[in-house]
């Protein structure tokens, strides 16, 4: 069975200071897929990045970046330099393509605060 | 509009109540998800209807009955509730969900807040 760990439930810090968010995955699938997600106050789920599980190669979008490690099933994202807008709930996801089931697995997210 | 959009916002009713709630999108998707997101748990998907077919059914309980008549429309027909069913509720699309073919991610609307008393 899929399983998607988000072992932090909250995380606080001070605006302009880095943070990570930790995402570990579970799946005896070969091909699949991990996403994350923000999700501000307003409710809505919002995409932020989708990774192959054949690419390992990290991605830098702005103040984001993300590290896939498959050895350790691990898919953590960054925020560098954090500002207030980016507190928010952020939830990593997991699809597999294997078994043809096209649902997301969501671990149970981290809400991050970020202090002025 | 654009996006997914969902009515109502915010819902209260009583257990013995029957109401909907509606989603939208404008996005041209082939695929539409009903998802589940109760307080401190993960997010549980209900149902996937691809090409207006319900395709998965995450053994969802029978007073949650879903309708797809097009492709650009999702219902979520709620009847007999229980307090145990308050949760946010929140639609999603993608391209397709088509087993084989490569992924889409998904979109989501804002949510539907139900409260069950």
């Amino acid at each position: 069975a899929q399983k998607v760990t988000q072992a932090q439930t909250e995380i606080s810090v001070v605006e302009k200071e880095d943070v990570t968010l930790d995402c570990v995955y579970e799946t005896r699938d070969t091909t699949y897929y991990l996403f994350w997600y923000k999700q501000p106050p307003s409710g809505e789920l919002v995409f932020l990045i989708r990774r192959n599980s054949f690419d390992e190669q990290n991605e830098i979008s702005g103040r984001y970046s993300w590290n896939f490690q498959k050895s350790t099933s691990s898919f953590n994202f960054t925020i560098t330099a954090s500002q207030v807008v980016d507190s928010a709930v952020y939830f990593c996801a997991l699809s597999d393509l294997d078994t043809g089931r096209r649902a997301l697995t969501f671990g149970s997210g981290t809400r991050l605060q970020v202090q002025p | 509009e654009t996006g997914v959009t969902q009515t109502p916002r915010h819902l209260v009713m009583g257990m013995t109540n029957k109401k909907s709630l509606k989603c939208e999108q404008h996005l041209g998707h082939n695929a539409m998800y009903w998802y589940k997101q109760s307080a401190k748990k993960p997010l549980e998907l209900m149902f996937v209807y691809n090409f207006k077919e319900q395709t998965e059914n995450n053994s969802v309980p029978s007073r949650f009955s879903p309708e797809c008549p097009n492709s650009s429309h999702l219902f979520l027909h709620l009847h007999t509730l229980q307090p145990e069913d308050s949760a946010l509720y929140l639609c999603a699309s993608s391209q397709d969900a088509l087993p084989g073919g490569s992924y889409n991610e998904q979109f989501f609307g804002p949510g539907t807040r139900l409260t069950v008393l």
